[in-house]
């Protein structure tokens, strides 16, 4: 059972460049997100899911796109990177509403 | 709007010591869990302590104790015994028994446990 995992776990980019952050959990959960995290702001959501197929914006989505075509898998997409867009992003799943949401190691994103 | 307050951003502590993080939050909704995470130097996200917004009984778990003051909005940890392992940054959060199941996070407050 290796939780929630992410890869990579760091990286750089230039301004204009898109990639692709993977994020996989093997606990069957239903509910799967993305945050940010930036200093002095703590963590911010971007996209969430509720289940397969099933996807919508959070506080911060602009600039990045997700989808869920198995319970397993949500990636996050960045479409064209930006400077703004160095931070820390985590994954998270939970089983349930109001449970523990268990978060990646997270990535470490460089935009030059 | 749902907002999440850490009015302390740093604090330290003795080992062995106790010491209390505040927190304070708001929301108009009544049916919400509230939690304490912490992240040490590896940046991994660990869940410290679990808080049913209906239960009046604090939680608690090992050397951590919530004081939980629903009509005052306020969830402060209390860690008592703290142990060098206990240096991290913790962030409270929260999120609603229904809906989207996302947290609303606080700013967090790093600790330092000093030897």
């Amino acid at each position: 059972n290796a939780g929630v995992t992410q890869t990579p776990k760091f990286q750089v980019l230039k301004t204009g460049q898109s990639m692709t952050l993977q994020c996989a959990q093997d606990m069957n959960h239903e509910y799967m997100s993305w945050y940010r995290q930036d200093p002095g702001m703590g963590l911010r959501l971007i996209h969430y899911s509720v289940g397969a197929g099933i996807t919508d914006q959070g506080e911060v989505p602009n600039g990045y796109n997700v989808s869920r075509s198995t319970t397993e898998d949500f990636p996050l997409r960045l479409l064209s990177a930006a400077p703004s867009q160095t931070s820390v992003y985590f994954c998270a799943s939970s089983l349930a509403r109001g449970y523990e949401q268990y978060f990646g190691p997270g990535t470490r994103l460089t935009v030059t | 709007a749902q907002t999440v307050t850490q009015s302390q951003p740093e604090m330290s502590v003795q080992e062995a010591e106790t010491v209390t993080l505040s927190c304070t939050y708001d929301t108009s909704e009544n049916n919400y869990y509230l939690f304490w995470y912490k992240q040490p130097p590896s940046r991994q996200m660990i869940l410290v302590i679990r808080q049913e917004a209906y239960k009046q009984q604090n939680a608690t778990e090992n050397r951590f104790s919530v004081n939980f003051q629903k009509a005052a909005k306020s969830f402060s940890l209390k860690i008592s015994d703290s142990q060098l392992g206990d240096t991290a940054m913790y962030f409270c959060a929260f999120t609603f028994r229904t809906g989207a199941n996302n947290l609303f996070f606080g700013t967090g407050t790093r600790l330092t446990v000093i030897p």
